[in-house]
C-alpha cells in the first residue's frame, strides 16, 4: 500500500526566508504527487501536482515542487516566505491501481516570524 | 463556480442528538468524498462515491455513522447518536473524475462539529 510521511510536524521560518518543506512516498512506481495548503478554518487547496515529465514543478503562490525518484522525495520549495503563507501543508499521493482515493500524509504546520 | 458547498459550518449538539451534514459538490463532478480532520488523527477518508455510488465506506467509523447521495448535487452525513468523540472538522471534497489517480479534489470549508 502506499504512503506519504512529513517527516516536520511544524517548521518556522522568518518572513523573506527560504523554505522547504519536505515530502516522501512509498510507492512502486511513479505516482500523482499533490501539495495541498489549509489556512485556518479553511478547507485544503491545491497548490501544484506532478504527474509526469518535467521533475519541477510550479504552482500558486510561488510554491514549487521537486519530484526526485530516486529519493521517493517530493519536498515543497518557495524562495521568500510571506506572513500569509502561514497555515498546514499536506502532501499526497494519488490513487493508484484504479483507485480515486488519495493519500494525504499528516501535515507541517508552518509557523512565520515577523 | 461557488465550489463546494457544505452545511452548516458550525454545529454544537448534545450527546445522543442526531447529526446531519451536507454536501453541494462542484457541478459536474462525479466523485465525492467525505473526511474528518482531528488533531490526533488528521484528515481521515470517511466514505467515498462515484457517479452517487458508495464505493469505499471502510472508513466509516461505526454504525453509527452513515453516508447517502441521492443525486449528483447533494450528499448527507448522518451521525446518530452523536458521541463526544465525534467533535471534529467534517469535510466534503469532490473531482472530476476524469484522471483516476491524478484527480485534483475541492475541499469545501467544512463543518466544525462540536459534541457536548
Amino acid at each position: 500500500a502506499q504512503s506519504v510521511t512529513q517527516p516536520d510536524i511544524h517548521i518556522t521560518v522568518s518572513e523573506g526566508a527560504s523554505l522547504e518543506l519536505r515530502c516522501n512516498y512509498s510507492y512502486g512506481a511513479t505516482p500523482y504527487l499533490f501539495w495541498y495548503v489549509q489556512s485556518p478554518g479553511q478547507g485544503l487547496q491545491l497548490l501544484l501536482k506532478y504527474f509526469s515529465g518535467d521533475t519541477l514543478v510550479q504552482g500558486i503562490k510561488g510554491f514549487e515542487a521537486e519530484f526526485k525518484r530516486s529519493q521517493s522525495s517530493f519536498n515543497l520549495r518557495k524562495p521568500s516566505v510571506h506572513w500569509s503563507d502561514a497555515a498546514e501543508y499536506f502532501c499526497a499521493v494519488g490513487g493508484t491501481g484504479g483507485s480515486y482515493i488519495p493519500t494525504f500524509g499528516r501535515g507541517t504546520s508552518l509557523i512565520v516570524h515577523p | 463556480d461557488a465550489g463546494v458547498i457544505q452545511s452548516p459550518r458550525h454545529e454544537v449538539t448534545e450527546m445522543g442528538q442526531e447529526v446531519t451534514l451536507r454536501c453541494k459538490p462542484i457541478s459536474g463532478h462525479n466523485s465525492l468524498f467525505w473526511y474528518r480532520q482531528t488533531m490526533m488523527r488528521g484528515l481521515e477518508l470517511l466514505i467515498y462515491f462515484n457517479n452517487n455510488v458508495p464505493i469505499d465506506d471502510s472508513g466509516m467509523p461505526e454504525d453509527r455513522f452513515s453516508a447517502k447521495m441521492p443525486n449528483a448535487s447533494f450528499s448527507t452525513l448522518k451521525i446518530q447518536p452523536s458521541e463526544p468523540r465525534d467533535s471534529a472538522v467534517y469535510f466534503c471534497a469532490s473531482t472530476l473524475g476524469a484522471s483516476g489517480g491524478g484527480d485534483t479534489q475541492y475541499f469545501g470549508p467544512g463543518t466544525r462539529l462540536t459534541v457536548l
